[in-house]
């Protein structure tokens, strides 16, 4: 089965920017979204379509787009934005929804 | 603004079947779909399958074939989640999704609050 692969976790300090890769076969025809969990909450969308971000989710957020792989940025990371991250796409075909394994970013 | 309401925790015997429902209020329901997702405790997201109310067309990862089923009521924009066959390993908090907002893609845009399914003798 199809699968989205990214690093188990990621370290940064504050105010420094964090790279969060995802990479999977059907990214070039399958748009990418991220979504960003807290302990004990639902996901939250945090970008949609590679790199669109949703109204309320600060500008320091982005995203972008390269072959295989896509790429969540968090420009200027704050204490708040220590949560997991997970990407998520679909298969080939576009039926099929996957996610990432998340990454937890930890803010030191 | 359209709200996903879940129903509550269930604990559930080996073997037994659990059904989750996802209610939507405050939108419309038909025209997007419905997916679900479910977390094992400490572990990633896991997508299960989704229902399009308005075609009433279900999609199952592969995983899940033959031991889950969505379905969804119009009538009273709810959708539902039929695990059966459970064993311990699905012991998880299960999670309705909205994708398909007009400009999003296949976005999840909207969650549920999560229901947690324990499976244990």
């Amino acid at each position: 089965s199809y699968e989205l692969t990214q690093p188990p976790s990621v370290s940064v300090s504050p105010g420094q920017t964090a790279r969060i890769t995802c990479s999977g076969d059907a990214l070039p025809k399958q748009y990418a979204y991220w979504y960003q969990q807290k302990p004990g909450q639902a996901p939250v969308l945090v970008i949609y379509k590679d790199s669109e971000r949703p109204s309320g989710i600060p500008e320091r957020f982005s995203g972008s787009s390269s072959g295989t792989t896509v790429t969540l940025t968090i420009s200027g990371v704050q204490a708040e934005d220590e949560a997991d991250y997970y990407c998520q796409s679909a298969d080939s075909s576009g039926t099929y929804k996957v996610f990432g394994g998340g990454t937890k970013l930890t803010v030191l | 603004q359209v709200q996903l309401v879940q129903s509550g925790a269930e604990v559930k015997k080996p073997g037994s079947s659990v059904k989750v429902s996802c209610k939507a209020s405050g939108g419309t329901f038909s025209s997007y779909a419905i997916s679900w997702v479910r977390q094992a405790p400490g572990q990633g997201l896991e997508w299960m399958g989704r229902i399009i109310p308005i075609l009433g067309i279900a999609n199952y990862a592969q995983k899940f074939q033959g031991r889950v089923t969505i379905t969804a009521d119009k009538s009273t924009s709810t959708a539902y989640m039929e695990l059966s066959s459970l064993r311990s390993e699905d012991t998880a908090v299960y999670y309705c999704a909205r994708a398909g907002r007009a400009g999003t893609g296949d976005a999840f845009d909207i969650w549920g609050q999560g229901t947690m399914v324990t499976v244990s003798s």
